[in-house]
C-alpha cells in the first residue's frame, strides 16, 4: 500500500542534543511538509519542500532544518532541542496545485513523538 | 488572517445517534478544505477532501459540506459507532499555498 512512513515513532533527546527525525513516502508525490503538533493543539506548519524547492514559514525558528535528498525521503533535524520543542512531529506528502490529481490532498504519516530530557 | 475555527470542542454522544460537526473559516479564498481525524497519540487520517468548486463529499456514513460564501463547512456523521471516538480536525488551503490552515479541533466520544 502507498503511504507515509516516519522512524522512529518514538525518539527521546537530551536539551541541547541535535537529533534527526525521518520521513519517506512510496506515493511518488512531489511536495512533502514538516508540521509541528503540541499537546492539544493543532498542527502547524514547519516548512515543505516543492521537489528540491525549500520553503520555510516566517515564524519557524532556526533551531530546525530540513533536508530532502530524493523525492521519497525527507528528514528534520533539530539542532538543539529545547523543552519547549517537545511534540508530535508529522510529515505530509500531496501532489502540487498544478497536477490537478488528487487536488492537493495532503497525506499523513503516524508522527515521531520528540521527548525533550 | 485566515482563522479556522471548530465548535463544539467536545462532544458526547450515544452510540447510534447521528452528529454534526461544525468549521469556520474567516477567508473565503479557499483552494480546498479537508477534514482529518485522529486518534489519540497517532497521525492524521484524512476523511473527506472538498475542492472550493464543490459542495460536498461523501464517503461511507460520512457527508461533508462546503458553503464557501458564508465560511462554512460541516461534518454528518450517520449511526454514529464507539469507533468513530476520536478529534476530528478541519483545514483549510489558501489559494495559491502549500499551508493548510488548522481549526482546534472537535474530541467526539460515542458511547456504547
Amino acid at each position: 500500500d502507498a503511504m507515509v512512513i516516519q522512524n522512529p515513532r518514538y525518539q527521546v533527546t537530551q536539551f541541547g542534543k541535535p537529533v534527526t527525525l525521518s520521513c519517506s513516502q512510496t506515493l511518488n508525490h512531489n511536495v512533502m511538509y514538516w508540521y509541528q503538533q503540541k499537546s492539544s493543539q493543532a498542527p502547524k506548519l514547519l516548512f515543505h519542500y516543492y521537489d528540491k524547492d525549500f520553503n520555510n514559514e516566517a515564524d519557524t525558528p532556526d533551531n530546525f532544518q530540513s533536508r530532502r535528498p530524493n523525492t521519497s525521503f525527507c528528514f528534520l533535524d533539530i539542532r538543539s532541542p529545547g523543552l519547549g520543542d517537545a511534540a508530535m512531529y508529522l510529515c505530509a506528502t500531496s501532489t502540487d496545485l498544478s497536477s490537478g490529481r488528487g487536488g492537493n490532498e495532503q497525506f499523513f504519516g503516524p508522527g515521531t513523538r520528540l521527548t525533550v530530557l | 488572517k485566515q482563522e479556522v475555527t471548530q465548535i463544539p470542542a467536545a462532544l458526547s454522544v450515544p452510540e447510534g445517534e447521528n452528529l454534526v460537526l461544525n468549521c469556520s473559516f474567516t477567508d473565503s479564498a479557499i483552494y480546498n478544505l479537508q477534514w482529518f481525524r485522529q486518534d489519540p497519540g497517532k497521525g492524521l487520517t484524512s476523511l473527506l477532501l472538498i475542492q472550493s468548486s464543490q459542495r460536498e463529499q461523501t464517503s461511507g456514513r460520512l457527508n461533508a459540506s462546503l458553503d464557501k460564501s458564508s465560511g462554512r463547512s460541516t461534518l454528518y456523521i450517520a449511526a454514529s459507532q464507539p469507533g468513530d471516538s476520536a478529534t476530528y480536525l478541519c483545514a483549510v488551503l489558501m489559494d495559491s499555498s502549500y499551508k493548510l490552515i488548522f481549526g482546534s479541533g472537535t474530541r467526539l466520544l460515542v458511547r456504547p
